[in-house]
């Protein structure tokens, strides 16, 4: 398994401002993704961080909002930007294994509250 | 797309009492179906998984979940609940390459 920390695990910010979230891994992953999950809903992936190259966004999210950056194997960053109540969420930094690329670990995550 | 249905969002138990929590996927391919646990101020956790074989999977803390292909559901299954039990549960599906699908919780609470 995978051990996941995430920082900040929380934070509260002004509407228009952006916050940086930092996942970093304690062993080379080959996958890493960042998730989403709103009060009273359901995880929703926001993108896959692929080293060297730009992050695979899903439908509904765009790079301009939500900028990742994943420079190794260990670490990947997401930026909220221009950030606004409705970003309000727990941000989730996932990875999986090569090996075992069905079963994902997940950070503690990060609290956001924009107000 | 593939989708993900937990028809259970909050079920409130006594302690002893057992347990069954329901999930039913879309799609009829070959998935890979999980259960996550995320207990109170805890990370989301790896409960129990399927891949393929015996469709009665055994995890952690005495839970276990049965995969039934005709019926497209992966429900979640305790004989006996304890306290600490109480977390919210997830269900997931793979299909493939795709990406993790995620069900939209039961948050369980067991009463001592």
């Amino acid at each position: 398994s995978a051990v996941i920390s995430q920082k900040p695990s929380r934070d509260i910010c002004q509407r228009g401002t952006s916050l940086t979230i930092q996942c970093q891994v304690d062993s080379q992953v080959t996958m890493m993704f960042w998730y989403r999950q709103q009060p009273g809903q359901s995880l929703t992936l926001i993108a896959t961080a692929n080293q060297g190259s730009e992050a695979t966004y899903e439908s509904g999210f765009v790079i301009d909002k939500f900028p990742i950056s994943r420079p190794n194997l260990t670490f990947s960053t997401l930026t909220v930007s221009n950030m606004s109540p409705e970003d309000s969420s727990i941000y989730l930094c996932s990875v999986s294994y090569a090996s075992s690329y069905n079963e994902q670990f997940f950070g503690p995550g990060t609290r956001l509250t924009v107000l | 797309a593939q989708s993900v249905s937990q028809h259970n969002h909050h079920v409130i138990l006594s302690e002893a009492a057992s347990l069954e929590l329901g999930c039913n996927y879309s799609y009829g391919g070959t998935v890979n179906l999980f259960w996550y646990v995320q207990y109170p101020g805890q990370h989301l956790q790896l409960l129990l998984k399927y891949f393929s074989g015996d469709p009665l999977v055994k995890g952690i803390k005495g839970f276990e979940a049965e995969f039934i292909k005709s019926k497209f559901s992966f429900n979640l299954r305790k004989p006996s609940v304890q306290w600490s039990d109480t977390a919210e549960y997830f269900c997931a599906v793979k299909l493939g390459y795709q990406k993790v699908t995620f069900g939209t919780g039961t948050k369980l609470q067991v009463i001592p």
